[in-house]
């Protein structure tokens, strides 16, 4: 079936421009994670979704990081006024329910760079 | 607060030996654990995890892992390694009242022919 798909993949900003990246997650499922990968580091965490509620956004670097998931399926992980710090991959997840043992399947990232 | 070491950057194996990518990690409480694969300019791929029960676990593509509580270790190991599994692992770790996976910076694994 399909998985976690994401766009753009690619992403070229000026800096201080705005982006916005968009995360279709496996139908039906519930909980929508977004990540952020340096360049050789693991993912870290941003924010998180349990349908539409943004219920744990403690990851976000600064409030030029917006995201959203209105209808409690697509989300778009808003960046406005782009620093070249903001140059990473930035991963989408999602799984099934809400709990902590459910497997988070993740889609392809879209990779910012912001020059 | 919680974090997850792999303490190797690479790990080399020659085809059909047996392969370990070490991880341990700090957390309170049982946690959950994870691994996954990354290939090049691809997400990561769910390849196992630990919830409760056997120590140890078996998941795709012949990988499989053991859980050790006493170590806090999470070592995933395949008995015959193949070219094709040549990439970047990441282990990660979930406590039960948590939300984010917690990664590790991730072992290139290289195999050669």
């Amino acid at each position: 079936g399909a998985g976690v798909s994401q766009s753009p993949r690619y992403k070229v900003a000026k800096r201080g421009q705005d982006v916005a990246l968009r995360c279709d997650p496996i139908s039906g499922h519930v909980s929508l994670f977004w990540y952020q990968q340096a360049l050789g580091q693991g993912p870290e965490f941003l924010t998180y979704f349990q349908n539409e509620a943004q219920l744990d956004k403690s990851g976000l670097p600064s409030d030029r990081f917006f995201a959203e998931r209105p209808e409690g399926s697509v989300s778009t992980l808003k960046i406005q006024r782009t620093q070249q710090e903001d140059s990473a991959v930035y991963l989408c997840a999602s799984s099934l329910e809400d709990r902590a043992a459910d497997t988070q399947y993740f889609g392809p990232g879209t990779r910012l760079t912001v020059l | 607060a919680q974090s997850v070491a792999q303490p190797e950057d690479q790990v080399n194996v020659a085809e059909g030996n047996p392969l370990t990518v070490k991880c341990t990690y700090s957390v309170s409480g049982n946690p959950y654990l994870f691994w996954y694969v990354q290939y090049p300019n691809r997400g990561l791929q769910f390849l196992l995890k630990y919830i409760t029960g056997d120590n140890l676990v078996k998941g795709s593509y012949g990988f499989e892992a053991e859980f050790n509580k006493s170590q806090t270790s999470f070592h995933l190991k395949k008995p015959s390694a193949l070219v094709s599994d040549s990439a970047l692992y990441f282990c990660a770790v979930r406590d039960r009242a948590g939300t984010a996976l917690i990664f590790g910076k991730g072992t290139t694994l290289s195999v050669s022919s």
